[in-house]
């Protein structure tokens, strides 16, 4: 089984749609992390959470928010979703002050 | 805010060649890391290092931390079929709030059989 989860994997919505994508880990790890993929841009982090009561801001968080509802669950929703949030998602943990992070299989976003 | 130049963006190779990539950055790093992503899936950890100097190995690949801590080099030997995909550096900032890591825009490997 996956150590780190993402559903859904492919989701294809509507300008102006709330969407949450939802990570869960069984690694143990105390820190989560949200990124996102676009050709040529590498990975940009979103958000992200050392531990249950502590949310952080990213690179790019505008228009994103997070809930991380339990040491192992860390979801990313978008308000209001527009075209240009079309990317690939994904999640990943570490633990502690490693530096090593474990990515999860990522969510295909497409926003018509 | 900071940022990872990782070279080249693409290669195009023949069975067997070597492979080389770089990252560098103007900022002093704690830590490298590089990832291998492939189609469809999450980014994979290949090979981390933690000093500066450090030359590490991984099978086919090796990966150096540089002196000056401010870049690293990825090789491929003997590549494979199965070696396509795309290859990330990332680096955790010296003083960096411990986890946060800084990611380079990929270099696409293709390998021809």
């Amino acid at each position: 089984d996956a150590d780190v989860t993402q559903t859904p994997r492919n989701r294809i919505t509507k300008t102006g749609k709330r969407i949450m994508l939802e990570c869960s880990q069984t690694k143990g790890h105390d820190r989560m992390y949200w990124y996102r993929q676009d050709p040529g841009l590498g990975l940009r982090l979103i958000y992200y959470s050392f531990d249950v009561k502590d949310i952080n801001k990213g690179e790019i968080s505008d228009g994103y928010s997070v809930s991380r509802q339990a040491q192992a669950k860390f979801s990313l929703s978008l308000e209001s979703a527009i075209p240009n949030q079309t990317a690939l998602y994904f999640c990943a943990t570490s633990q502690g002050d490693t530096d090593t992070q474990y990515f999860g299989p990522g969510t295909r976003l497409t926003v018509l | 805010g900071q940022q990872l130049n990782q070279s080249p963006q693409s290669m195009f190779i023949q069975e067997g060649e070597d492979v080389s990539m770089n990252c560098t950055s103007s900022s002093i790093f704690n830590t490298w890391l590089w990832y291998k992503q492939d189609p469809g899936e999450g980014p994979v950890l290949l090979i981390a290092l933690y000093k500066a100097g450090e030359l590490t190995s991984n099978g086919r690949l090796t990966a150096q931390f540089g002196i000056t801590r401010k870049d690293s080099f990825l090789n491929i030997s003997a590549s494979i079929p199965s070696d396509v995909g795309i290859y990330f550096c990332a680096g955790s900032l010296i003083y960096n709030q411990g986890g946060k890591l800084i990611f380079g825009q990929g270099t696409e490997l293709s390998v021809k059989p």
